[in-house]
């Protein structure tokens, strides 16, 4: 069964530290990747996602990640947190053709020290 | 609308009643999710529908939850026989074309 991993349950950085969540991924065929943030009291928005093309993928708010294929993995990282980023990031996956549902990580806190 | 509208946003109901609740998708938008997130978990999914019908109900986890759609728009899932254990924020999402979906801020669902 598809099935997403999130390294890190709960992570403290101090602002303008550097950022790195981790997320691999269980699914033999085309894959479809998403990042989503939950900041307190607020419902998931998108951050960044993959369909294909360039692995490195910008989104909002500084976010980028990297698609990695031989490691079934697709990292967030961030150069320099901001207190304003501490929320809950999730990493999911689309399965089952072009309007599949997504199969999400058990998330990551993010706790950004001012 | 502008968003997915998702009510009640909170539901407080006692072991063994049914409830409703009920995802108003952005207009247009074909396909719509729901799923179920507890605490410290990230969302879980339940069911989706393409248009009026289910096109995959395999996160439903058993026979007392139920949903439809009966325009193509708006959905209910509805839960029978609630247990202590359905406690959850129930959510709600809609896509149009597969490429991104629109969360709603969810139903957070007690069951005492």
């Amino acid at each position: 069964a598809q099935s997403v991993s999130q390294h890190n349950h709960h992570v403290i950085l101090s602002e303008a530290a550097s950022l790195e969540l981790g997320c691999n991924y269980s699914y033999g065929g085309t894959v479809n990747l998403f990042w989503y943030v939950q900041y307190p009291g607020q419902h998931l928005q998108l951050l960044l996602k993959y369909f294909s093309g360039d692995p490195l993928v910008k989104g909002i708010k500084g976010f980028e990640a990297e698609f990695i294929k031989s490691k079934f993995s697709f990292n967030l990282r961030k150069p320099s947190v901001q207190w304003s980023d501490t929320a809950e990031y999730f990493c999911a996956v689309k399965v089952g053709g072009s309007q599949g549902n997504l199969i999400f990580g058990k998330g990551t806190k993010l706790s950004v020290k001012p | 609308g502008a968003g997915v509208s998702q009510t009640p946003s909170n539901k407080v109901t006692e072991k063994g009643k049914y409830v409703e609740l009920r995802c108003d998708p952005i207009s247009g938008h074909t396909a719509l999710y729901w799923y179920r997130q507890s605490l410290g978990q990230g969302p879980e999914f339940l069911i989706y529908f393409q248009g009026t019908g289910a096109a995959d109900d395999s996160g439903l986890p058993n026979d007392r939850f139920f949903a439809v759609r009966p325009e193509g728009s708006v959905s209910t899932l509805k839960i029978q026989r609630t247990e202590r254990g359905d406690s959850a924020v129930y959510l709600c999402a809609s896509s149009l074309r597969g490429n991104g979906y629109t969360f709603g801020s969810g139903t957070r669902l007690t069951v005492v």
